[in-house]
């Protein structure tokens, strides 16, 4: 079945650093990866998400590149602050797929 | 508009019972999906339902089951509980059915679920 790969699984940067999560994927009909932000006893909430046509997006200090070939994508958080502190997914869906495949997260810690 | 709700937020069980989650969708969201979250296996699929139909189904034993009422509003059940079904369980709500490349999934914040 699909698997997506997460790495780091933790992360420290010092605030105003830059933060980057990388993700790789199996399924080559996967055509959406949306990003996702968890912080304690609280769902996940969407942050970004790209469709497959277009290779980058990017929302103020957050962006995410994909490379079809290569099968993979990546988050970018720049001037990172202490409430950017929280567990990151990213995941894919297939096309037809009726859901989600996660990643295992990775755990950000900005350091004031 | 408000977001994806679930009751009860927490709740404890003993094993061999059987527990029952309430998951309401965001206004106009016709299609619900049911994940569980644990440490070691992270968010995994369970099950989807678009209107009143279960769409797809992730690999859980039988003991998982769901259903979806006329105003969009699910429930899943988890009968005969064993000490690993510990785990927070999430729905998410989103137009049409599925995650796919027209449409976005938007969690709830989960039920805690504890079996002693």
């Amino acid at each position: 079945g699909e698997n997506v790969e997460q790495h780091p699984s933790t992360l420290s940067v010092q605030e105003g650093d830059s933060a980057v999560i990388k993700c790789t994927y199996s399924d080559s009909a996967s055509n959406y990866f949306p990003w996702y932000k968890q912080e304690l006893g609280k769902g996940p909430q969407l942050i970004i998400d790209i469709r497959s046509n277009v290779g980058e997006k990017k929302d103020q200090r957050i962006a995410v590149t994909l490379n079809k070939t290569a099968k993979h994508f990546s988050l970018h958080i720049t001037e990172t602050q202490p409430e950017d502190s929280a567990v990151y997914f990213c995941a894919d869906s297939g096309a037809g797929s009726y859901q989600l495949t996660f990643g295992k997260g990775t755990k950000l810690s900005v350091i004031p | 508009k408000a977001g994806v709700t679930q009751t009860p937020r927490y709740l404890i069980k003993t094993r061999g019972q059987q527990v029952t989650l309430s998951c309401s969708p965001i206004s106009g969201h016709r299609s619900v999906s049911w994940y569980q979250q644990t440490p070691g296996q992270g968010l995994q699929f369970l099950f989807e339902y678009f209107s009143e139909t279960q769409r797809n189904k992730g690999n859980f034993p039988g003991r998982f089951s769901g259903r979806q009422f006329s105003n969009s509003r699910s429930e899943m059940n988890v009968s005969t509980l064993e000490l690993g079904d510990s785990a927070l369980y999430l729905c998410a709500s989103s137009t049409t059915p599925g995650a796919s490349s027209t449409d976005t999934q938007y969690f709830g914040p989960g039920t805690r679920l504890t079996v002693l």
